[in-house]
């Protein structure tokens, strides 16, 4: 069985422009969570989706937002690029009906470079 | 709000020691607690997890965490520590249904494990 699955694995940006980053989830999964990990600043929450609809939201600014799709699989959006957005980016995923968050499945993470 | 400290950034053991890894959670409620462990250039994997219950947990490759209320702690303990075992590790709290934290893990800063031959 397929892990999560996140593409690219590394992107690299300039100043401004906006990044797309994709999430598939373990089959028969529907929560999708991303997490940023920047050095210095540890893994932070950005966003929850379960169903098609956020359900949650980390503190960050609103040039971060996301979407999840009809078949779970999900992206990520980074508008106006500033260079602290240079980060690993995370995806998880879980099961319905499992107590939240009671086993996340992550992926390997893109590698967003901000130049 | 939840937060999780992990005091200690990197801890080097020689392999075959006994490891612990300390973690401190503030949190308004029972938490849902969890220790994570990623290698180089891979995702993060669960090791074990605490809801409720015995506060001794076991989790996969040997690990062990005991939930300690009173000391608003979570420790993770091996008794033998292997070279594979040589990775980041994770404490993290995990927000309850129907408070704003809800779906949302907050990770402490990380421990990274050396292990000596």
């Amino acid at each position: 069985e397929a892990g999560v699955t996140q593409s690219p694995t590394h992107l690299i940006k300039t100043r401004g422009q906006q990044a797309t980053l994709r999430c598939s989830p373990i089959s028969g999964h529907t929560s999708v969570y991303w997490y940023q990990q920047a050095l210095g600043l540890g893994l932070q929450f950005l966003l929850w989706y379960d169903e098609g609809e956020e359900r949650n939201r980390g503190n960050f600014p609103p040039r971060f937002s996301g979407r999840q799709f009809p078949n779970y699989s999900s992206e990520l959006n980074v508008n106006a690029l500033e260079l602290e957005d240079s980060a690993l980016y995370l995806c998880a995923s879980s099961l319905r009906g499992q107590t939240l968050m009671e086993k996340l499945f992550f992926g390997s993470g893109t590698q967003l470079s901000v130049l | 709000a939840q937060s999780v400290t992990q005091p200690d950034i990197h801890i080097t053991v020689s392999e075959g020691a006994s490891l612990e890894l300390r973690c401190n959670y503030s949190y308004g409620a029972t938490p849902y607690l969890f220790w994570y462990v990623q290698s180089p250039g891979q995702g993060l994997q669960l090791l074990l997890k605490y809801f409720s219950g015995d506060t001794l947990v076991q989790g996969i490759k040997g690990f062990e965490a005991e939930f300690k209320r009173s000391q608003s702690s979570f420790n993770l303990r091996k008794p033998s520590v292997h070279w594979s075992d040589a990775a980041e590790y994770f404490c993290a709290v995990g927000g309850l249904a129907g408070g704003t934290s809800y779906g949302k893990l907050t990770f402490g800063q990380g421990t990274i494990l050396t292990v000596h031959p």
